[in-house]
């Protein structure tokens, strides 16, 4: 069956626009996962849902950030005003049971 | 708090060479997963396993295979008989089982294989 998909693969933003990065998670899913990948800092989770219940933001960096997931399988990652160490891979992935299975990541570049 | 420590950056290897990446892994939670990823050029974050913190069985899938230890908290991966297509980048990671099961990464090991 179809894997995650994002969209964008590669978007390049001009300091204080705004982005949004989407992600389709894998049909039947119920969880959702945002992480960014950057050379300094690794992989860090960003934000997490899970059905109709209130999503974990605990690792959004900034109030700059924010996500959506719409009818419980579609989600958007909004990033205000970018900045350039924002630039990085964001990456989506879904889980049904324990494992999280990965898409292949919008590479966010801020100029 | 949880944290995932690969302590080798890069290893380079000649083909056909057995490699084993090490992963040593912190938590006080009992009940947890232990992961391995993988990362090829490409970019994309691949599922090679699984574990649970109350299963110490090791594994073999082929020409991989894995040492899950909790006396030294420790979950080694070794690749037997490296092929050239091993070459990527390959993440442990952690995630506790109760809540958002959210992933802990070490920040990875560079796999080079030469032919």
């Amino acid at each position: 069956g179809a894997g995650v998909s994002q969209s964008p693969s590669n978007k390049v933003t001009e300091k204080g626009k705004d982005v949004e990065l989407r992600c389709d998670p894998i049909s039947g899913h119920t969880a959702l996962y945002w992480y960014r990948q950057s050379l300094g800092q690794g992989l860090e989770f960003l934000i997490y849902f899970q059905g109709n219940s209130a999503p974990d933001k605990s690792g959004l960096p900034s109030d700059r950030f924010s996500a959506e997931r719409t009818g419980g399988s579609v989600s958007t990652l909004t990033i205000q005003r970018t900045q350039q160490e924002d630039s990085a891979v964001y990456l989506c992935a879904s889980s049904l049971v324990g494992t999280q299975y990965f898409g292949p990541g919008t590479r966010l570049t801020v100029l | 708090a949880q944290k995932v420590t690969q302590a080798q950056t890069e290893i380079s290897v000649v083909e056909k060479e057995d490699v084993t990446l090490d992963c040593v892994y912190e938590t006080r939670d009992t009940t947890y997963y232990l992961f391995w990823y993988k990362q090829p050029p490409s970019g994309e974050l691949v599922f090679l396993i699984r574990r649970n913190s109350f299963d110490e069985q090791n594994e073999i899938s082929g020409r991989y295979s894995w040492n899950f230890q909790k006396s030294t908290s420790s979950f080694n991966f070794t690749i037997t008989a490296s092929q050239v297509v091993d070459s990527a980048v390959y993440f442990c990671a952690l995630s506790i089982i109760q809540g958002a099961q959210k992933l802990v990464f070490g920040q990875g090991t560079r796999l080079t294989i030469n032919p």
